[in-house]
């Protein structure tokens, strides 16, 4: 079982590139959603979607655009990278139960380092 | 302004004692709470949760306690064992909704 896939697994930026990080789920959940990890801060909510078509901002949004064509894929676009965007970046997935939320399956994580 | 507090950054045990992981929140929205385990470079996994209908969740050696007057939550783990040794995230959501809100975490050492 695949579970959540990110790739890349380690990326290093120049300040200014622009790139982004993949998300898929091979479970058929409806909520997606992408954090960053960072030293004292824990992971905090960056963008998240509800279903195909449907995304809201999280937390600290800036500096990121997502879209969600597909049930499967969220992928997370850094438009011109800067070095506050150095962090470990996971992807998560939930089922949508209707009423009550559910756990969250995380991806292994993306290591992105801007210089 | 965190919503969900985790005040002890770390906390050492030794094997077979009991480990207390203490969380505090501040919206008093939040009805559903988690607790994920996680090992260095690996993604988080998910424990345990408790819904605010209940003030107290047990599956194993890991339970969770609700204290919703004092917006408060607490893991116990009982025995604890040195492969619990991970960091442990605390984190929060309205239903129905996936805005989960995560505390900064505690890094828990089992000493053999």
């Amino acid at each position: 079982n695949a579970g959540v896939t990110q790739t890349p697994k380690f990326q290093v930026l120049k300040t200014g590139q622009s790139m982004t990080l993949q998300c898929a789920q091979d479970m058929n959940h409806e909520y997606m959603s992408w954090y960053r990890q960072d030293p004292g801060m824990g992971l905090r909510l960056i963008h998240y979607s509800v279903g195909a078509g449907i995304t809201d901002q999280g937390e600290v949004p800036n500096g990121y655009n997502v879209s969600r064509s597909t049930t499967e894929d969220f992928p997370l676009r850094l438009l011109s990278a800067a070095p506050s965007q150095t962090s470990v970046y996971f992807c998560a997935s939930s089922e949508s139960t209707g009423l009550l939320n559910t756990e969250a399956f995380f991806g292994q994580g993306t290591r992105l380092t801007v210089v | 302004d965190q919503q969900v507090k985790q005040n002890s950054p770390s906390l050492s045990v030794q094997e077979g004692r009991i480990s207390i992981l203490n969380c505090d929140y501040t919206n008093s929205m939040f009805d559903y709470f988690l607790w994920y385990k996680k090992y260095p470079a690996e993604g988080p996994t998910f424990l345990i949760s408790i819904s605010s209908i209940k003030d107290k969740n047990e599956d194993g050696r890991f339970t969770v306690f609700l204290n919703k007057s004092a917006k408060h939550l607490s893991l116990h783990i009982v025995p604890s064992q040195p492969g619990d040794s991970a960091v442990y995230f605390c984190a929060a959501s309205v239903s129905p909704g996936f805005k989960t809100i995560f505390g900064a975490g505690t890094r828990l050492f089992v000493k053999a």
